[in-house]
């Protein structure tokens, strides 16, 4: 069964620094997601993504986060200057469509200190 | 604001019992509805969904009600098992599809 599949599973940065989180979307999709979780909340949508172009982000995805999709297959999310409070799991979904399931990846544990 | 909650933060129930996981959303303008699964360390889990045109929807082991009036989304689970033992999450999908919305969750633990 195809999967999303993302790297690395846990990044550890210090405060100011740049990381980018990386995500390999299923082979056909076309729509894609980042959402975070901080320890023990909810999930939280950061930013969809379609024909290389943001379609939606929301509040917590400032100036300081930026998606791409360099090569045609990775699909990644960048920050900038990381913060102490950008400690989270950041997930990557995709989909055929909007409105249809988006699958999620195994997500990446980014800690900050 | 609109929001998609849930009532219970934990639920516990013995192996073989049913299991009801509830969801309350307040944007009467949601239309497509989603279950996940949450398991330690692992992204959520698709488990059913329902649009609003709908009322029940039934899969293997799992049912999803929707109660527009009261906006209610209720998640059932028949004879639970240790492999249910997660956290749940109801999402709301927005009318473009663009964006998913969660709940804080519910985390389900089954007794051997």
């Amino acid at each position: 069964e195809p999967e999303v599949t993302q790297t690395p599973s846990h990044q550890v940065t210090q405060m100011g620094q740049e990381v980018i989180l990386r995500c390999v979307p299923i082979s056909n999709h076309l729509y894609f997601y980042w959402y975070r979780q901080i320890l023990g909340q909810k999930v939280e949508f950061l930013v969809s993504f379609y024909n290389n172009e943001i379609s939606e982000k929301s509040e917590i995805f400032d100036d300081q986060f930026s998606v791409e999709r360099p090569d045609g297959s990775n699909f990644t999310l960048k920050i900038r200057s990381t913060k102490l409070e950008d400690s989270a799991m950041y997930f990557c979904a995709t989909a055929l469509a909007p409105g249809n399931e988006q699958f999620f990846g195994p997500g990446t544990r980014l800690t900050v200190l | 604001g609109e929001s998609v909650g849930l009532h219970l933060p934990t639920l516990s129930v013995q192996e073989g019992d049913n299991s009801i996981i509830n969801c309350a959303y307040s944007n009467s303008a949601s239309d497509y509805f989603i279950w996940y699964k949450q398991e330690s360390g692992k992204g959520p889990q698709f488990i059913i969904d329902i649009r609003s045109n709908m009322d029940k929807r039934q899969g293997q082991r799992v049912t999803v009600l929707l109660n527009k009036t009261v906006k209610h989304l209720s998640l059932q689970i028949a004879a639970t098992q240790p492999g249910d033992s997660a956290v749940y999450f109801c999402a709301e999908n927005n009318n473009a599809g663009n964006m998913l919305t969660f709940g804080g969750g519910t985390r389900l633990m089954v007794k051997p």
